[in-house]
């Protein structure tokens, strides 16, 4: 069974710093892994989706890895900005039937 | 990119009521669709699997009688919250997808902005 597990729970960072935030899953067997910030009382806003045969994908100052032989991937956010905080979600499509298992995600604040 | 949306955005409802709530993908075709449900501070947890023309695949713990799910076109999925009761209160997000897909690009889940149930 599949489990998905991100690290940190939760992140108060300075504005300005750059920061990695990690997500691992059991099972490598994935279809995709997608990364997504939901703000409180909000839907999901995917900011980057990683197919099983890329390593990583960049939008702005974001940049997503993946490595699924280890079963990781890292969100990586650059000059991080008051407006990025928010919960951010890491989600792997499995291979067969395309279930999506989510982390519990990643609470940022970041501080002006 | 493909747009799902749902219908309604919020609902507050009586306990032992029934509330539905719809879930379209507007510019695709979407061969299979998913329902999630959000605990308050929680992630999202699968609640089932539809395909168009078949029945839904629950996952365990959820009750199939009491969360129906009717995939009746390609294009909407509805979750049906039979005799709802407060613990049912929580945020419902649909998915969709479309397989084969078009392109690469969208060759993954779209979902939608979610629906927050409030039983009383």
């Amino acid at each position: 069974k599949q489990e998905v597990t991100q690290i940190p729970a939760a992140l108060s960072v300075p504005e300005g710093e750059n920061l990695v935030l990690n997500c691992s899953f059991t099972d490598s067997a994935i279809y995709n892994l997608q990364w997504f910030r939901q703000d409180p009382g909000k839907g999901l806003t995917s900011l980057l989706l990683i197919q099983s045969s890329q390593r990583e994908q960049t939008s702005g100052r974001l940049n997503a890895s993946l490595d699924k032989s280890s079963g990781r991937s890292t969100l990586y956010i650059a000059a991080s900005q008051p407006g990025d905080s928010a919960t951010y979600l890491c989600a792997v499509e499995d291979t067969g039937g395309f279930k999506t298992i989510f982390g519990a995600g990643t609470r940022l604040f970041v501080k002006a | 990119g493909a747009v799902v949306s749902q219908h309604p955005s919020r609902v507050i409802c009586k306990s032992g009521t029934s509330v539905k709530i719809e879930c379209r993908s507007l510019d695709f075709q979407a061969t299979t669709m998913f329902w999630y449900r959000q605990f308050p501070k929680q992630s999202l947890m699968l609640m089932a699997t539809s395909n168009e023309g078949s029945k839904a695949t629950y996952e365990q713990g959820v009750e199939k009688d009491k969360f129906l799910i009717n995939h009746a076109s390609l294009t909407l999925s509805t979750l049906t919250v039979t005799s709802a009761h407060p613990e049912d209160s929580s945020f419902y997000i649909c998915s969709a997808r479309n397989w084969p897909p078009t392109t690469r690009e969208a060759d993954t889940q779209y979902f939608g902005p979610g629906t927050r149930l409030t039983v009383l």
